[in-house]
């Protein structure tokens, strides 16, 4: 079983679109992550949620919203997408916020914009 | 709050040779380390971590790594590498209640 799973892996679309990305954890974690990774490498932390709520946003731009429908689940939709978009997203999870928690990550989704 | 620095962005080694991948951190509190690995198009896993106890932290392929608290550094090792090493290794850090923040990633590229 896939403990972190996100859908689409690819994602090519073009600019001004409005995407989801969806994501689900079957490891009964109560927090949920969504990061950005550039293509240095650069990982960039856009969101996490503990139990519903949102805990963190690092200046990120409004256009990137994430929904949460359970604790199961963490999407990340994003409006009027622009060529900067262009990363791989990974979706994490942990048992809780406190820092020794270990993340588990899922396997990316390649966002191209056009 | 808590950062991390990875001292090499790229590191090249024969196979079956000895590696070290150098990690330094900063912080006014007790930390958490991590390593991850990343293979090429996929997610990153766990390495290894030090939470407390001892120094020396022995994780998953072989990998081991010392936390240095005089010198704040986290650097992992591998005594004899193989091609299947050869991926993308972040380490992290976290404090007791901040969420966890990577180092920029070190390119491990292991020849033949």
């Amino acid at each position: 079983d896939t403990a972190v799973s996100q859908t689409p892996k690819y994602l090519v679309t073009q600019m001004g679109n409005d995407k989801s990305i969806k994501c689900e954890q079957n490891l009964g974690h109560d927090t949920m992550y969504w990061y950005k990774q550039d293509s240095k490498k650069f990982l960039k932390i856009m969101f996490s949620y503990n139990n519903k709520e949102l805990i963190i946003n690092e200046t990120v731009p409004n256009r990137f919203s994430p929904k949460s429908p359970d604790k199961a689940h963490l999407n990340l939709h994003i409006n009027s997408l622009e060529l900067g978009d262009s990363a791989v997203y990974f979706c994490a999870s942990s048992q809780g916020r406190q820092g020794s928690y270990e993340q588990y990550f899922g396997p990316g989704t390649r966002l191209t914009v056009t | 709050a808590q950062s991390v620095t990875q001292l090499d962005s790229q590191v090249p080694v024969f196979e079956e040779a000895p590696v070290e991948l150098r990690c330094n951190y900063s912080s006014s509190v007790s930390v958490y380390l991590f390593w991850y690995v990343q293979y090429p198009n996929q997610g990153l896993q766990l390495l290894l971590k030090y939470l407390s106890g001892s120094t020396l932290v022995k994780g998953i392929n072989g990998f081991e790594a010392e936390f240095n608290k005089s010198q704040t550094s986290f650097h992992l090792r591998k005594p004899s590498v193989h091609i299947s090493d050869t991926a993308e290794y972040f380490c992290a850090v976290s404090e007791l209640n901040n969420d966890m923040r990577f180092g920029a990633g070190t390119r491990l590229t292991v020849k033949p």
